[in-house]
């Protein structure tokens, strides 16, 4: 089946540093792919869907220049957290698509920021 | 706009016995799919199974099966012979194909506990 990989699993940074996730697909090309975020017991909230060598698309109040996302190619998105906040701190996971094994998760990240 | 709504944020069952978990959705497309993913405390969002809304039987794996009733808009999931494993974060997920969305659009969640 398919396997998408996001690395770090775990991360702490201090407050005011950038923090990268890194997600890939492993044994597939994804078309696009999903960031999402987390709270404690609660549901998956989009934050932007990114295709391959073209700008991300951010849902509304995401801010773009804190959350970056880069696609660079068909098994790589990575996500940057710039000047991360005690507010950042939160559950990230990834999601890759395409047309024959639909959507497919990472496992996700624990950021903290302290 | 679509949404999915699932009014149950907690639910419990004895393991062996059968639970059914409600979802509720709200679209104006004609074609889309719908989908349980299971979040056990690993986190990990696992597919438990998929319903494509042309398709009138509905979708069934191993313990796991729906209740697909398209004109009320309505996609429950019934856990037979309920075990331990079972024991996760049930989202219901929506996504349409016949116009602008085409993106997992996820209800709230129902938590899901299996007593032994």
């Amino acid at each position: 089946g398919a396997v998408v990989s996001q690395h770090p699993s775990r991360v702490i940074c201090k407050s005011g540093t950038s923090v990268k996730i890194e997600c890939r697909s492993l044994d597939f090309q994804a078309t696009t792919m999903f960031w999402y975020r987390q709270f404690p017991k609660k549901s998956l909230m989009l934050m932007a869907t990114s295709n391959e060598g073209s700008k991300a698309t951010y849902e509304q109040g995401v801010e773009k220049d804190k959350f970056l996302i880069n696609h660079a190619s068909l098994t790589l998105s990575t996500l940057t957290v710039t000047s991360a906040h005690p507010e950042d701190s939160s559950f990230y996971i990834c999601s890759a698509s395409d047309s024959r094994h639909g959507y497919t998760f990472g496992s996700g990240t624990r950021l903290t920021v302290v | 706009a679509q949404t999915v709504t699932q009014s149950q944020p907690e639910m419990s069952v004895q393991e062996a016995e059968t639970v059914t978990l409600s979802c509720t959705y709200d679209t104006s497309e004609s074609n889309y799919y719908l989908f349980w993913y299971k979040q056990p405390p690993s986190r990990q969002m696992i597919l438990v199974i998929r319903q494509e809304a042309y398709k009138q039987q509905n979708a069934t794996e191993n313990r796991f099966s729906v209740n697909f009733q398209k004109a009320a808009k309505s996609f429950s999931l019934k856990i037979s012979d309920s075990q331990l494993g079972d024991t996760a974060m049930y989202f219901c997920a929506f996504i349409g194909y016949g116009g602008a969305t085409n993106k997992l659009i996820f209800g709230t969640g129902t938590l899901l506990a299996v007593q032994p």
